[in-house]
């Protein structure tokens, strides 16, 4: 059962332009929602992440947009770069305590010069 | 943040034989977890070391496939036992950071021919 939805899972975006990855859960007992961030032979890293008490979060050209009501948050990478070119999880957990982490199925992210 | 230092980074395997992967962390932290990447695939929890207990494993994943060590509060180990092809993957160590989010180590590169 996938409980976080990722789409697109890969997305081509041209240098300066706007890249835009989506999310949905289902569980609504979820409350932190991080996105990593993975390159090619390196673990994720957290790139920004959430609570749903907050409807967007922004740190530099990464933002998040939260929809409580939706069950939907997303990532914008603003002035997107060919650094950038990566690929993105979403994920969901329950934050205190132990709680394991569901990811979605990564984004494929290439941003062209 | 957390550094985690895994090895080894990665590796070429006979069917058939084991491996085992460690992890080590430069602080004490309470619950490390073992995930498994799969070719091109998100990450799947395979276990959750506690120290002094044995490990938890996730649905799908058993004790005799897969024994987890923990023995301090800075290491564990994973063995990958009887290895067949469909056990290649990227296997990744992870501890939660207070105030950051899950960390993870840089991962291991396991095939199996």
């Amino acid at each position: 059962q996938q409980q976080v939805k990722q789409s697109p899972q890969s997305l081509i975006v041209q240098k300066g332009g706007i890249s835009i990855i989506n999310c949905a859960y289902e569980n609504t007992a979820f409350d932190y929602f991080p996105w990593y961030q993975q390159f090619p032979g390196k673990g994720p890293a957290l790139l920004i992440a959430i609570r749903p008490d907050v409807s967007e979060k922004k740190e530099g050209r990464f933002t998040i947009s939260f929809n409580k009501s939706a069950k939907q948050f997303s990532l914008h990478i603003m002035d997107s770069q060919p650094g950038d070119s990566a690929t993105y999880f979403c994920a969901a957990s329950i934050k205190g305590g132990y709680q394991k982490v569901t990811f979605g199925i990564g984004t494929k992210l290439q941003v062209i010069p | 943040s957390a550094v985690i230092s895994q090895k080894p980074s990665r590796d070429i395997c006979q069917r058939g034989t084991s491996l085992t992967i460690q992890c080590q962390v430069d602080s004490q932290v309470t619950m490390m977890f073992w995930y498994r990447q799969q070719p091109g695939q998100s990450l799947t929890l395979i276990a959750t070391a506690n120290q002094g207990s044995e490990a938890t494993y996730e649905s799908g994943f058993v004790i005799d496939k897969f024994p987890i060590s923990r023995p301090n509060l800075t290491f564990s180990t994973l063995t990958v036992s009887n290895m067949s092809p469909e056990d290649s993957s990227i296997y990744l160590c992870s501890v939660e950071d207070p105030g950051v989010g899950y960390t993870f180590g840089s991962g291991t590169r396991l095939t199996v021919v």
